[in-house]
């Protein structure tokens, strides 16, 4: 079936450094999701992007909907040990009409106080 | 609004023991899910409804049974446990199918 590539899987870094973290599908995307998995707790969605281009931000943190609709990326600035969890993409392809939502795997992150 | 509530947040079971674990949303939601986490498989979904006595399968479906009498309600049910069952398990809520989703805080499943 349709798979989201979520890279990298997992990052452990210092306090203060910036993150950076990409999806990408073999199918073009309307919507990108992203959402955080606190630990012990279920997925939060971060930031909804809806249009090929932009740019949306929530605080220190940043995603991008890809020009060739097949990408999405996620952008953290000065790390904080509370941004510890999972990150995952999500959306529905393009593709027919059935708007399943397909998920990437994740991108684990770690910091370091 | 409570959101997405699941009960119970852990429960541990026997193998063959049958159960049912509860899943509510307040939000007038149509659609709702059901996935399991395992480590380094993501997300999985098990059974979607896109509305009340609507349900269907999604990609591990078998040994669980859903039902939605209610817009609010989506139990899942598990028939026969076994030990691959051991999990992590949310319910989602969102709009329509496609949507942004609204998740419960999870019920950690062992089977033993």
């Amino acid at each position: 079936g349709q798979q989201l590539n979520q890279s990298p899987q997992s990052m452990f870094i210092q306090e203060g450094e910036d993150v950076s973290m990409n999806c990408t599908s073999s199918s073009i995307f309307n919507t990108w999701l992203w959402y955080k998995q606190d630990p012990g707790e279920g997925p939060v969605l971060l930031i909804a992007l809806y249009k090929a281009g932009e740019l949306t931000s929530n605080g220190r943190l940043t995603a991008q909907f890809g020009i060739t609709r097949k990408d999405s990326f996620l952008n953290i600035s000065a790390s904080i040990p509370s941004d510890v969890g999972i990150y995952f993409c999500a959306g529905p392809p393009n593709a027919g009409n059935n708007r399943k939502l397909i998920w990437g795997l994740g991108t684990s992150l770690a910091v370091n106080p | 609004n409570a959101g997405v509530t699941q009960t119970p947040k852990f429960q541990v079971l026997k193998t063959g023991q049958s159960m049912t674990l509860q899943c509510a949303q307040d939000m007038n939601h149509e659609y709702m899910s059901w996935y399991r986490q395992d480590p380094g498989m993501g997300l999985r979904l098990i059974h979607y409804s896109v509305g009340a006595g609507i349900t269907d399968q999604g990609e591990v479906p078998n040994g669980y049974n859903v039902s939605r009498s209610t817009t609010e309600d989506f139990p899942l049910r598990l028939l026969s446990a076994a030990p691959s069952q051991t999990s992590v398990y949310f319910c989602a809520s969102s709009v329509n199918r496609g949507d942004t989703q609204y998740f419960g805080p999870g019920t950690r499943l062992t089977v033993l």
